[in-house]
């Protein structure tokens, strides 16, 4: 039982350029979460999916894509990275109705130049 | 808007001191509210957590927490701390659907021998 996988663990990226980050559950959890952590602000909610096949709006959405097509995965895209994107991302997943802890993932550092 | 606020962004102790970081929050209604805690180089773990009942929460490695509604808060204590709990601790709150985490900034704990 592996919990919550990321992949991968750190990336450089030019201005401009994409990628996805993966995120993986093994524990049959419904809803998953993005995440961003940055110095003073604590973790902030990119997007979230409450089920295979949906998606929803956090708190900074802006920049990022994503998708649920399997229930045990979730993926974070960036179409066109910038630096104000170089972050530590954490992926979560919990099981509903609403009172659940949620589990983290070990983080993807992102740089971008 | 909701939000999450811990008031101390640093703390040093020496081993053997105690420990409480403070946490309010400014949801109105019902909320369930959580300690995670990451060491240096991991990922966020659930130190305890708060649905319901018994104001005086404990969780792992002795770690306790307080709600009280009447004050918004809920602080995180440790009667004697040790080296090993040097980590960064986010308090954090939900309400209402999807468990979607709002987290507080963060308090970086620094414990000398």
């Amino acid at each position: 039982n592996a919990g919550v996988t990321q992949t991968p663990k750190f990336r450089v990226l030019k201005t401009g350029q994409s990628m996805t980050l993966l995120c993986a559950q093994d524990m049959n959890h419904e809803y998953m979460y993005w995440y961003r952590q940055d110095p003073g602000m604590g973790l902030r909610l990119i997007h979230y999916s409450v089920g295979e096949g949906t998606t929803a709006k956090g708190e900074v959405p802006d920049g990022y894509n994503v998708s649920r097509l399997k229930k045990q995965n979730f993926l974070l895209g960036l179409e066109s990275a910038a630096p104000s994107q170089t972050s530590v991302y954490f992926c979560a997943s919990s099981d509903p109705p609403g009172q659940e802890t949620q589990y983290f993932g070990p983080g993807t550092r992102l740089l971008v130049l | 808007a909701q939000s999450v606020s811990q008031h101390n962004h640093h703390v040093i102790l020496s081993e053997a001191a105690s420990l409480e970081l403070g946490c309010n929050y400014s949801y109105g209604g019902t909320v369930n509210l959580f300690w995670y805690v990451q060491y240096p180089g991991q990922h966020l773990q659930l130190l305890l957590k708060y649905f319901s009942g018994d104001p005086l929460v404990k969780g792992i490695k002795g770690f306790e927490a307080e709600f009280i509604k009447s004050k918004f808060s809920f602080n995180l204590r440790k009667p004697s701390v040790q080296w090993s709990d040097t980590a960064e601790y986010f308090c954090a709150a939900h309400s209402g659907g999807y468990n979607k985490l709002i987290f507080g900034a963060g308090t970086r704990l620094a414990v000398h021998p």
